[in-house]
C-alpha cells in the first residue's frame, strides 16, 4: 500500500524558472493538503482540495497554483521560482476531517 | 484567525522521567490532532482529539483535550530515547473548515 507518493524527493531550481510537485494517494481520499515546512516554523497550508475539480487557498497561497483532475492526484505548480521558496514541501490526504496522512516530502532549493 | 501555540518549543528529559506538552489554540476548534516527526521525515499522526474531556493513550503518550480552556496536552510517561523527536499539534480552524493550523512544533531530546 503506497499511501502518499511525492516526487520529486528533491530539487534544485534557478530563480524565475517553474517546475510541478507532484502528489499521488491511492487510499481513495477525498481531502487532499500542501503544506510548506520553514525550519522552526511548522507547516504552513498552501492549498487544499475536497474533491475532485475543487481547490482552495490556504495561507501562504503566493507563488504557487493547484488542480485536482481526478481523487488521487493534486499537483503543486510553482512558477516564476523565488528564494523565499526553499523549503520543504508536504503533501497529505485524509478521509474528511480524519488524520491527516503525509507523503515523505520533497526538499525544493532556489538558488 | 487561529492561532496554536505549544510550549515548551525545546524539552530535553532525562529517560524515566515524566513531562507535559502544552497546546494552546485562539479560537473554537472541532478537533485537536498530534503528530510525530522524526528528524529528516515525515509526520506521522499519534492522536485525533474530537471532543471535550476527549483522552487518548498509546504506550507512554497520553493527550487530552479541554475546548473550554482550548488546551490539549501531550503526556509522556516514564520517558524512552525512542521518544526523541519533534511533536505538533494542530487546531481545525472552526466549524465548517477543513484547514488545520499547525503549532511550531515541540523538539523533544530523551537522555540517558
Amino acid at each position: 500500500n503506497a499511501g502518499v507518493t511525492q516526487t520529486p524527493k528533491f530539487r534544485i531550481l534557478k530563480i524565475g524558472q517553474s517546475m510541478t510537485l507532484q502528489c499521488a494517494q491511492d487510499m481513495n481520499h477525498n481531502y487532499m493538503y500542501w503544506y510548506r515546512q520553514d525550519p522552526g516554523m511548522g507547516l504552513k497550508l498552501i492549498y487544499y482540495s475536497v474533491g475532485a475539480g475543487i481547490t482552495d487557498k490556504g495561507e501562504v497561497p503566493n507563488g504557487y497554483n493547484v488542480s485536482r483532475s481526478t481523487t488521487e492526484d493534486f499537483p503543486l505548480r510553482l512558477e516564476l521560482a523565488a528564494p523565499s521558496q526553499t523549503s520543504v514541501y508536504f503533501c497529505a490526504s485524509s478521509y474528511s476531517l480524519g488524520e491527516l496522512f503525509f507523503g515523505e516530502g520533497s526538499r525544493l532549493t532556489v538558488l | 484567525e487561529l492561532k496554536v501555540e505549544q510550549n515548551p518549543l525545546f524539552l530535553s528529559m532525562q529517560e524515566g522521567k515524566n513531562y507535559t506538552i502544552y497546546c494552546n489554540y485562539s479560537t473554537t476548534s472541532d478537533r485537536l490532532y498530534w503528530y510525530r516527526q522524526d528528524p529528516g521525515k515525515s509526520l506521522e499522526s499519534l492522536f485525533v482529539l474530537l471532543s471535550n474531556g476527549a483522552v487518548k493513550q498509546e504506550g507512554r503518550l497520553m493527550a487530552s483535550l479541554d475546548t473550554k480552556a482550548r488546551l490539549s496536552t501531550l503526556h509522556i510517561t516514564a520517558a524512552v530515547h525512542d521518544l526523541s523527536a519533534t511533536y505538533f499539534c494542530a487546531a481545525l480552524s472552526g466549524a465548517g473548515s477543513y484547514q488545520l493550523t499547525f503549532g511550531k512544533g515541540t523538539k523533544l531530546s530523551v537522555i540517558p
